[in-house]
């Protein structure tokens, strides 16, 4: 992937709303796509993947992605945010042919409103 | 339990000074990985390596520099010569290089510079 965009730095949402976090990337072969979780002052954590099959996929914590190969976007999804959820998350794309490197979006801040 | 470890969590240094930041993995990994994050930008690659004795630049090499004479030790130097140094660090590893590139986080370790 040559770059990895998330659209929105900080995203602040009331308490048991959903919330989607948005991510596209460029690239003009297969990819791989990730998001990781990182909570204050700490390291990063796997939330979810996609690597083959379906293109919606479920990961810790009740979020949820969604593949879209036309738009070239993997947009992370949570039906009903917990103050737990207060985080950064990072969106995270490697290609194919690349050695499998990691590239990584800017990350979104998702602060919950009580 | 199986994890990373970074030590020190805290750093400060003096500039002209080089310091080294220690990472370990008692998860049996191949791959290990050392990544800069700055405030607004998402992760940057300093080295990686894919086995021990073997270790190659990323993207922000400069300044830096790494060791890897254990399978369960990549310790980073951060140099002189690197000259804005004051970031948090993070130290990854996984099972191989391969497609399926997982990688665990340790903790991170904030370095300062006076």
């Amino acid at each position: 992937a040559q770059s990895v965009t998330q659209l929105d730095s900080q995203v602040p949402v009331f308490e048991e709303a959903p919330v989607e976090l948005r991510c596209n990337y460029s690239s003009s072969v297969s990819v791989y796509l990730f998001w990781y979780v990182q909570y204050p002052n700490q390291g990063l954590q796997l939330l979810l993947k996609y690597l083959s099959g379906s293109t919606l996929v479920k990961g810790i914590n009740g979020f949820e992605a969604e593949f879209n190969k036309s738009q070239t976007s993997f947009h992370l999804r949570k039906p009903s945010v917990h103050i737990s959820d207060t985080a950064e998350y990072f969106c995270a794309v490697t290609e194919m042919d690349s050695n499998y490197q990691l590239i990584w979006g800017a990350g979104t801040k998702l602060i919950i409103k009580p | 339990d199986g994890g990373i470890t970074q030590s020190p969590k805290y750093l400060f240094r003096k500039e002209g000074q080089n310091v080294t930041l220690s990472c370990e993995q008692n998860l049996n990994h191949d791959a290990m990985y050392w990544y800069r994050q700055d405030p607004g930008q998402g992760l940057r690659l300093i080295y990686y390596s894919q086995i021990v004795n073997d270790f190659q630049k990323g993207d922000i090499a400069e300044g830096y520099s790494v060791s890897r004479e254990k399978k369960e030790s990549f310790p980073l130097t951060v140099t002189s010569a690197q000259k804005n140094p004051t970031a948090f660090y993070l130290c990854a590893s996984s099972r191989t290089s391969g497609i399926y590139n997982e990688q665990f986080f340790g903790p991170g370790t904030r370095l300062t510079v006076l």
